[in-house]
């Protein structure tokens, strides 16, 4: 399958402690973002990269998130201190160059107790 | 936040019939687009219709989009039970480099047998 991979696909976790999600784009794909997603709502916007540089970083991301896209292929997410409220599905999404069209992995979906 | 918003919330049809789902959104854009997803997934990209555009078609799709109006809709002809998934509308302001996509709350389909 040469889709979107994200891993792992479920993490479930407790408040305090520190989670990284994976996220493979499509081979080639230079354009990675990052969405969360709240039961009954549509994706919000959280980073984008293109290749290894972030480009552009939401509100939403508190100083607790940080993101990284070493060498322009898979990325990670990571939060730190997760809080309750970080209980979300989170997906990522790849696109190439001069498409506007985003291809989306499956999600992570994460639950903090 | 969320530019876009779908109207109805909820729709509820029967197999072999025609859905029609609307969106509106609150600032200029450079594209909208169409994703579905089914329950606990990633989003499939159905359609994307530029801001010059007024109507496309894709198989059993249609998308119209008025720029007056900040709003455009998806129809689905002759809907089956696999149609059955959350949709969302989403808008692209910028369409270039960070072409990040802003998704309103989504439409819950549900296609009776």
């Amino acid at each position: 399958d040469t889709g979107v991979s994200q891993d792992p696909r479920h993490k479930i976790t407790k408040r305090g402690q520190n989670v990284t999600f994976r996220c493979d784009p499509i081979s080639e794909h230079n354009r990675l973002y990052w969405y969360r997603q709240t039961l009954g709502q549509g994706p919000e916007f959280l980073t984008y990269f293109q290749n290894e540089a972030q480009l552009e970083k939401s509100r939403l991301l508190s100083d607790r998130f940080s993101a990284e896209r070493p060498k322009g292929s898979f990325s990670t997410l990571e939060i730190q201190r997760t809080e309750q409220g970080d209980s979300a599905m989170y997906l990522c999404a790849s696109s190439p160059q001069g498409l506007q069209t985003q291809y989306f992995g499956p999600g992570t979906r994460l639950l903090v107790l | 936040s969320q530019q876009g918003e779908e109207d109805p919330q909820a729709l509820s049809i029967q197999e072999g019939e025609n859905a029609t789902m609307n969106c509106s959104y609150k600032t200029s854009i450079n594209n909208l687009q169409w994703y579905r997803q089914n329950s606990g997934r990633g989003l499939v990209h159905l359609i994307l219709i530029r801001s010059n555009e007024r109507e496309k078609h894709s198989g059993r799709l249609r998308v119209t989009l008025d720029t007056s109006k900040k709003s455009s809709s998806l129809l689905i002809t002759a809907s089956r039970a696999a149609d059955t998934a959350s949709y969302f509308c989403a808008t692209d302001a910028y369409g270039g480099a960070n072409s990040k996509l802003t998704f309103g709350k989504g439409i819950t389909l549900s296609v009776r047998p």
